[in-house]
């Protein structure tokens, strides 16, 4: 079985700190893609990233970084120079090679106040 | 594009009555699934589809209903509401198995009384 693990609960954070949300998850398949998605206050899933077991490439997309790391199963995420509008839920997910529905972890709060 | 749309948006029960969520989606996406949110659990799969006239149990099925008679539609029955079913449902769909990210609808915030 898969399992996704996001250890922190909630974060407060003050506006330009910088900030790390830890994901670590488990599965026996080799083949497998990683998510993550922000909640806002206003309730809806976006979607932020996709990554394939396969690709340890780190990633930056303006002031979001995610480091993906196989020999600790972790994919971090890292959020430069925090806003308020950075304030949201953050879900971390894991999905199966072939199989269509997620396995989230418990979701980290940031909050992040001026 | 609509992409997902879950309607009601926001609904109260007594406990007993029952109920349909209602997701549609107008991507021609095979694959849906249902999720609940609960605080402190995340997101738990209760029901999915891979295909028209296919479902299957996700990891919270009890008290729930579900069938997939058209592409575009996936609706989640209550049979008998609970107030353990006070939550926020979301609906969600993809073109392929794994690569492709999920789209979500925005959810039902439903209340058990």
């Amino acid at each position: 079985a898969q399992k996704v693990t996001q250890a922190q609960t909630e974060i407060s954070v003050v506006e330009k700190e910088d900030v790390t949300l830890d994901c670590v998850y488990e599965t026996r398949d080799t083949t497998y893609y990683l998510f993550w998605y922000k909640q806002p206050p206003s309730g809806e899933l976006v979607f932020l990233i996709r990554r394939n077991s396969f690709d340890e490439q780190n990633e930056i997309s303006g002031r979001y970084s995610w480091n993906f790391q196989k020999s600790t199963s972790s994919f971090n995420f890292t959020i430069t120079a925090s806003q308020v509008v950075d304030s949201a839920v953050y879900f971390c997910a894991l999905i199966r090679s072939g199989y269509s529905t997620l396995t989230f972890g418990k979701g980290t709060m940031l909050l992040v106040s001026p | 594009n609509a992409g997902v749309t879950q309607t009601p948006k926001f609904q109260v029960l007594k406990t007993g009555q029952s109920m349909t969520l209602q997701c549609a989606q107008d991507m021609n996406h095979e694959y849906m699934s249902w999720y609940r949110q609960d605080p402190g659990m995340g997101l738990r799969l209760i029901h999915y589809s891979v295909g028209a006239g296919i479902t299957d149990q996700g990891e919270v099925p009890n008290g729930y209903n579900v069938s997939r008679s058209t592409t575009e539609d996936f609706p989640l029955r209550l049979l008998s509401a609970a107030p353990s079913q006070t939550s926020v449902y979301f609906c969600a769909s993809s073109y392929l198995a794994g690569a492709q990210p999920q789209h979500f609808g925005d959810g039902t915030r439903l209340s058990i009384l």
